[in-house]
């Protein structure tokens, strides 16, 4: 079964406006963590925002934001202010277990800002 | 900070040859991880490093793949022989320990002919 789940393969938005990339996660765990990564076309991935299962407040990373909702198993990511260098893969991954390390990736959203 | 440092950036080899990539992480990160990235996919774990001890190595192909990380701080990844379905992009992470995010390196991406 597939641990992480991004439905959607590619996104549109419009600069300045908001836009949500989904991600639902799998895991029965109690303890586990969530990230979005960055990935422009260049390749490297870039480390956007992270949230802990036991973390009660919603993370925040200046225009990033982390929508978490734990009885869902959801974990979306919301952008504000879309700028035209967001336009690039965005994956989310989650880490399970207090001592684990391991990254399980999604498959990955393509957003495209347009001006 | 300087970051995680890979290299080749690109290698083109042909099938049954051999190739080699080179990671060294942010210094002071104990964990080293290797991934690879397929066309279309997210990152998939090949091999995590404590230090200089393999944590996970069970997506490794064992029979073709190998990484070692001698002192403990840079790694090299090895596939001998290449096959035509290890074209992807290698990818070295690194964090510190307990549980930080991971950073990432540029990535190597391999083309096999």
């Amino acid at each position: 079964a597939q641990k992480i789940t991004q439905t959607q393969p590619g996104m549109f938005v419009q600069e300045k406006e908001a836009v949500t990339l989904d991600c639902t996660y799998d895991t029965s765990d109690q303890s586990y963590g969530l990230f979005w990564y960055k990935q422009p076309s260049s390749g490297e991935m870039i480390f956007l925002i992270y949230q802990g299962s036991y973390d009660e407040q919603n993370a925040t990373e200046g225009r990033y934001s982390l929508n978490f909702q734990k009885a869902r198993k959801s974990a979306n990511l919301v952008i504000s202010a879309s700028q035209l260098g967001d336009s690039a893969m965005y994956f989310c991954a989650m880490r399970e277990g207090r001592n684990f390390q391991k990254l399980v990736f999604g498959t990955g959203t393509r957003l495209l800002v347009s001006p | 900070e300087a970051g995680v440092a890979q290299s080749p950036r690109y290698k083109i080899i042909e099938k049954r040859q051999s190739v080699a990539f080179w990671c060294n992480p942010i210094s002071g990160h104990a964990t080293l991880y290797w991934y690879q990235q397929i066309l279309g996919q997210g990152p998939k774990l090949l091999i995590q490093f404590q230090n200089n001890g393999v944590v996970d190595d069970s997506q490794l192909p064992k029979d073709r793949f190998s990484a070692e990380r001698l002192k403990g701080v840079d790694s090299t990844l090895k596939i001998q022989p290449a096959k035509l379905e290890d074209s992807a992009v290698y990818l070295c992470a690194s964090s510190s320990t307990g549980g930080q995010p991971q950073h990432f390196g540029d990535g190597t991406r391999l083309s096999i002919l």
